[in-house]
């Protein structure tokens, strides 16, 4: 089975300062991908980045990069120059093709951008 | 393309009614998924359609739950009885799916369904 952990329920960072949001995930295969998401307040969930257990670089995304250390099997997400609109919640996710391919999320961090 | 379209976007039923959400994933997609999200249990995996065929519905909470893909462009969530539990925002997403790559789901604009 694989599990995604996002140990921070709330986070305040201030208005042009980047953030950091953990992730950890349980897998034991080998091929997996992980995903980064925003919910706003309006509800709807917005994909941001992607990074790949086989990728050798770290992946980005405009402000959005994904720091994967893979021996300590996290994926943290770097949001640099945080802007007012930045505040939202932010899932964690991955898929695995051993898992039948599952969508999987961590239970979020809420993110505050102060002015 | 017009994204997953899900419908009712707003649902209020009594307890005991059956409930009918409805959801069209993003064409040329071969994976669906419906999701349930409250403030409680976070974004719970109900079941997982891969080519119109349900490959893992383990996360359906009960009997009362089913979920059907008759083709590649329709699914439907239906909750017969009803309950207040159930109460809840509902998502469907879609992705394509290429044998050994994990590729993004996009998701929909979700139903929020409140049962009285």
């Amino acid at each position: 089975a694989q599990k995604i952990t996002q140990t921070q329920p709330g986070m305040f960072v201030q208005e042009k300062e980047a953030v950091t949001l953990d992730c950890t995930y349980d897998t034991s295969d080998q091929s997996y991908g992980l995903f980064w998401y925003k919910q706003p307040s309006s509800g709807e969930m917005i994909f941001l980045i992607y990074q790949g257990s086989y990728d050798e670089q770290n992946a980005t995304e405009g402000r959005y990069s994904l720091n994967f250390q893979k021996a300590r099997k996290s994926a943290n997400l770097v949001i640099s120059a945080s802007q007012l609109g930045d505040s939202a919640m932010y899932f964690c996710a991955m898929r695995s093709n051993n898992a039948g391919n599952m969508l999987t999320f961590g239970g979020g961090t809420r993110l505050m951008v102060k002015p | 393309d017009a994204g997953v379209i899900q419908s009712p976007r707003h649902e209020v039923t009594e307890m005991g009614q059956e409930v009918t959400l409805r959801c069209k994933p993003i064409s040329g997609h071969n994976s669906l998924f419906w999701y349930r999200q409250t403030m409680m249990r976070g974004l719970e995996l109900l079941i997982y359609f891969n080519n119109n065929v349900p490959i893992d519905d383990s996360g359906m909470p009960e009997d009362r739950f089913s979920a059907k893909m008759p083709n590649a462009s329709f699914s439907t969530l239906k909750i017969q009885p009803s309950e207040p539990r159930d109460s809840a925002v509902y998502f469907c997403a879609s992705s394509f799916r290429l044998s050994g790559e994990n590729t993004e789901a996009f998701f929909g604009q979700g139903t929020r369904l409140t049962v009285v």
